[in-house]
């Protein structure tokens, strides 16, 4: 079946620093991959997608790379800023686009 | 832009009594979903419809939990009685169909006593 595994948090980093979330997925098929961010008491928001093996995804400085051959799907941010304190969610949609799973989110904490 | 809308934002009730959600998907949007997520946790499946018809309701507690839409387009969901275990965000989300991508409303967090 489909799944979706993304490392624990929570994570903490100092303003700044270089982010990466692990999101690793099992999948038949061609699946989409998606990051969604969700900021505290509020719905989830789509960040970044790719739809085909070696598509980027970006997005607010944010960035994810189809990587079939590994089944990944990293997020990773260059410099993160204290608004970018969230929890991510690493999702996928099977090849028909109709049905989606989620992993259980990665907290993260950015401090000035 | 258009929006997924949700009521009530925020519930509290006591448990064995009833509560019920509404949501409002994007205009067109064919599928619906609802999404169950405890904290700290992320979103579980209840139910999804495309249009009227639920095509997965797999995870849906079927002897207390119920949802409908019944004309294709809002929907609601209804819990009775609620049990303390029901505390949750609930999520609803809508996708066009075949799309591969679905937006979310902004919740209702439910707390049940």
């Amino acid at each position: 079946g489909n799944s979706v595994t993304q490392m624990e948090g929570p994570v903490t980093l100092s303003e700044e620093a270089f982010l990466t979330i692990n999101c690793t997925y099992t999948a038949t098929g061609y699946p989409s991959l998606f990051w969604y961010v969700q900021y505290p008491g509020e719905g989830l928001q789509l960040l970044l997608k790719a739809t085909k093996a070696d598509d980027k995804g970006s997005n607010k400085g944010f960035e994810a790379t189809y990587r079939k051959e590994t089944t990944s799907f990293h997020l990773e941010k260059g410099s993160v800023q204290v608004s970018d304190s969230a929890v991510y969610f690493c999702a996928l949609s099977d090849q028909d686009g109709n049905q989606f799973y989620f992993g259980t989110g990665t907290s993260l904490t950015v401090i000035p | 832009e258009a929006e997924v809308a949700q009521s009530p934002r925020y519930k509290i009730t006591e448990k064995s009594q009833a509560v019920a959600f509404w949501c409002d998907p994007i205009s067109g949007h064919a599928t619906l979903y609802w999404y169950r997520q405890i904290l700290g946790q992320g979103p579980e499946l209840l139910v999804q419809f495309q249009d009227e018809s639920v095509v997965d309701d797999s995870q849906l507690p079927k002897d207390r939990f119920s949802a409908e839409r019944l004309k294709g387009v809002d929907s609601t969901l209804k819990i009775q009685p609620a049990e303390l275990g029901d505390s949750a965000m609930y999520l609803c989300a809508s996708s066009p169909e075949g799309a591969g991508l679905v937006f979310f409303g902004p919740g209702t967090r439910l707390t049940v006593t």
